[in-house]
């Protein structure tokens, strides 16, 4: 089974400063994805960032990037120029690759959420 | 780009009824779609996974009999909550597993959230 650790339950930052966010986790699997959701105060969940295992180059989606570490199971997420439209709890997630077909997907992991006040 | 749609948004309902909650996928196939929880400020926990033409796999701990789920075509999965009680009260979630080959193409998301349920019983 695998386990998503998120270890800051609230992070500040004030506008125009950059913020990181943590997650480890915890697998043995080898063929995996993972994620970091923004779920604002109306609850969509929205995609910020993907990451394949099998890449080593981190991803990166505008002011988004992370920094994976696969050795050591982390996956930080960093804001950059943070705005107050960044404010949210953020979800990291974890997603085993299934293999058989090439790319069908299946049940995500989310980590306890970190909640993200962005101040003016 | 993908879509999800969940119907209703919000629902208040008396101690004791049952409450029937859908997910649908707009413009892909989904052979697979599941259902989380969520209370606030808390993280979302899988209830079921959800497959079409065969029987929901669910988790540790979630009454299968008073969460039903039927997954009855590849666009559509409903969740009902039957006699339901206050402590049902929460936010729910659906989300769909796009069927490799068919419509949505392009996008970078494996899964496609609907916008969720607010359940209040009273």
């Amino acid at each position: 089974a695998q386990t998503v650790t998120q270890s800051q339950p609230e992070m500040s930052v004030q506008e125009a400063e950059t913020v990181t966010l943590s997650c480890t986790y915890d697998t043995s699997e080898s063929n995996y994805y993972l994620f970091w959701y923004k779920q604002p105060p109306s609850r969509q969940m929205i995609l910020v960032i993907r990451q394949e295992a099998y890449k080593q180059q981190n991803a990166t989606e505008n002011r988004f990037s992370v920094n994976f570490q696969k050795a050591a199971k982390s996956f930080s997420l960093k804001i950059s120029d943070s705005q107050l439209g960044d404010t949210a709890m953020y979800f990291c997630a974890f997603m085993k690759r299934n293999n058989a077909g090439g790319t069908s997907y299946g049940k995500l992991t989310f980590g306890q959420g970190t909640i993200l006040t962005v101040h003016p | 780009g993908a879509v999800v749609s969940q119907h209703p948004s919000r629902v208040i309902c008396k101690s004791g009824t049952s409450v029937k909650i859908e997910c649908r996928s707009l413009d892909f196939q989904a052979t697979t779609m599941f259902w989380y929880r969520q209370f606030p400020k808390k993280s979302l926990m899988l209830m079921a996974t959800s497959n079409e033409g065969s029987k929901a796999t669910y988790e540790q701990g979630v009454e299968k009999d008073k969460f039903l789920i039927n997954h009855a075509s590849l666009t559509l999965s409903t969740l009902t909550v039957t006699s339901a009680h206050p402590e049902d009260s929460s936010f729910y979630i659906c989300s769909a597993n796009e069927l490799v080959g068919t419509g949505g193409g392009g996008s970078n998301q494996p899964q496609h959230f609907g916008d969720g349920t607010r359940l209040s019983i009273l």
